[in-house]
């Protein structure tokens, strides 16, 4: 299985603060990275798939890139509801596997 | 619009079995794949497998073979997880996703729609 690693796996930050979360797979595989973000009791949410594709109706603030083993997810200026819990996720494998989290706190 | 809703909590007691349910609506039902996840207590998401929609045809991830088992009626475009010989380690909140591939590109798929979650519950 493609093993996923996310960095941070908290962190604190402000409003309006740029924050920057990483991925890095264990092999190489193009671009087949989603990126989800989950509140308390919620179900995930898609933002970015593909590794740079923002889903529809998802603020411009968040942005993802990167391709091979190296991906980001860049949130250009946090807000007060973006406060939660980001996963990556790859689609490459025949067995899909998520990052273990990063979670954004005040 | 597209919804998953899912079937209520579950207290189950060890070895018993447990059947989750996920309707879908919205959209066509077979043209999707459909997707389980697993959430511990205050752990993260753990892909448990998927299930094509057009044939059946289920795929499992390790650690989710055995006492795990996926299954459709297509007749009213709702998905089965069904999980026997309960232990203590499978309490947590189970989702089922509806997957998407992206076209035109590198047809990468992603989950786009996620049921409400099914918290399954094993203790004596």
């Amino acid at each position: 299985d493609i093993q996923m690693t996310q960095s941070p796996s908290s962190l604190s930050a402000s409003v309006g603060d740029r924050v920057t979360i990483t991925c890095r797979a264990s092999q190489r595989m193009d671009s087949f990275l989603n990126w989800y973000q989950q509140k308390p009791g919620k179900a995930p949410k898609v933002l970015i798939y593909a590794a740079s594709t923002l889903q529809s109706g998802v603020p411009s603030r968040f942005s993802g890139s990167g391709s091979g083993t190296d991906f980001t997810l860049t949130i250009s200026s946090l807000q007060p509801e973006d406060f939660a819990t980001y996963y990556c996720q790859q689609s490459y494998s025949t067995s899909w596997t998520f990052g273990q989290g990063t979670k954004v706190e005040i | 619009q597209v919804q998953l809703v899912q079937s209520g909590s579950e207290l189950k007691k060890p070895g018993a079995s447990v059947k989750v349910s996920c309707k879908a609506s919205g959209y066509s039902f077979s043209n999707y794949g459909m997707i389980w996840v697993r959430q511990a207590p205050g752990q993260g998401l753990e892909w448990m497998g998927r299930i094509n929609t057009n044939t059946g045809n289920p795929t499992y991830a390790q650690g989710f073979t055995g006492r795990f088992v996926f299954s459709l009626d297509t007749s009213v475009s709702t998905a089965f997880l069904q999980i026997t010989s309960l232990k203590a380690e499978d309490t947590g909140v189970y989702y089922c996703a509806r997957g998407n591939q992206e076209r035109g590109g590198g047809n990468v798929w992603y989950l786009d729609n996620w049921g409400q979650g099914s918290l399954v519950t094993v203790s004596s």
